[in-house]
């Protein structure tokens, strides 16, 4: 069964960094992109960017380009979605999905709060 | 950025009876291997959004029949013949032909 599976639920304050991942399972995981999409309280999807874990060749929306950092291990078949210092504006539902979308994770809740 | 504009916002509809969701393009999802990339996503409270619909008509494994997608170039449509409850939730369509990838708003589809 092809599975994406994501880390647990955050609570930071605003100027940490935080790590979440996105480990896959029962497909070949170097072979099919992986995208991350963001869900503000309420709102929409946002697709964020995608990384290919074959050669990690990374595209990122313009809108996030430079306020995240995707990457992956393919040696333990797991993605990667990082900020280096977060803001109440990150506060948001995290998914990510393997190309195409039929396949998506659980989400990550990250909640940014002084 | 492919900017894709669905309609309505929200769709109150009665068990039973026909739902239809418009989405259109700024730009043509042709890729030039011929195929368009327009997907049809439900998301239910609570949960992660789980496709439909790929590449504007093809039914993902699992889907209802009463699920169809439909369309070319820039304006594409699903629809939902009949009603259940369990349609509750918002759709969004979304285009995988030009990077960056992008949603629609969505579409909330509600029981009368």
């Amino acid at each position: 069964e092809v599975q994406l599976v994501q880390s647990g639920a955050e609570v930071k304050k605003p100027g940490e960094s935080l790590k979440i991942s996105c480990k896959g399972s029962g497909y070949s995981f170097t072979s099919y992109w992986i995208g991350w999409v963001r869900q503000m309280p309420g709102k929409g999807l946002e697709w964020m960017g995608i990384i290919y874990p074959g050669d990690s060749d990374t595209r990122y929306s313009p809108s996030f380009q430079g306020q995240v950092t995707i990457s992956a291990d393919k040696s333990i078949s797991t993605a990667y979605l990082q900020w280096s210092s977060l803001k109440a504006s990150d506060t948001a539902m995290y998914y990510c999905a393997r190309e195409g979308g039929l396949c998506w994770g659980q989400g990550t809740l990250v909640t940014v709060s002084s | 950025d492919v900017v894709m504009t669905q309609s309505p916002l929200s769709l109150p509809v009665t068990l039973g009876q026909p739902a239809s969701i418009s989405c259109r393009s700024s730009q043509s999802l042709v890729y030039s291997d011929g195929n368009t990339y327009l997907n049809w996503f439900q998301q239910r409270p609570g949960q992660s959004p789980r496709r439909l619909i790929y590449k504007v008509s093809n039914r993902d494994s699992g889907v209802p029949d009463r699920f169809s997608g439909s369309g070319s170039g820039t304006d594409f449509t699903l629809k939902i013949s009949r009603v259940e409850a369990e349609d509750v939730g918002v759709y969004y369509c979304m285009q995988g032909t030009h990077f960056p990838l992008t949603f629609g708003g969505g579409t909330k589809v509600e029981i009368k």
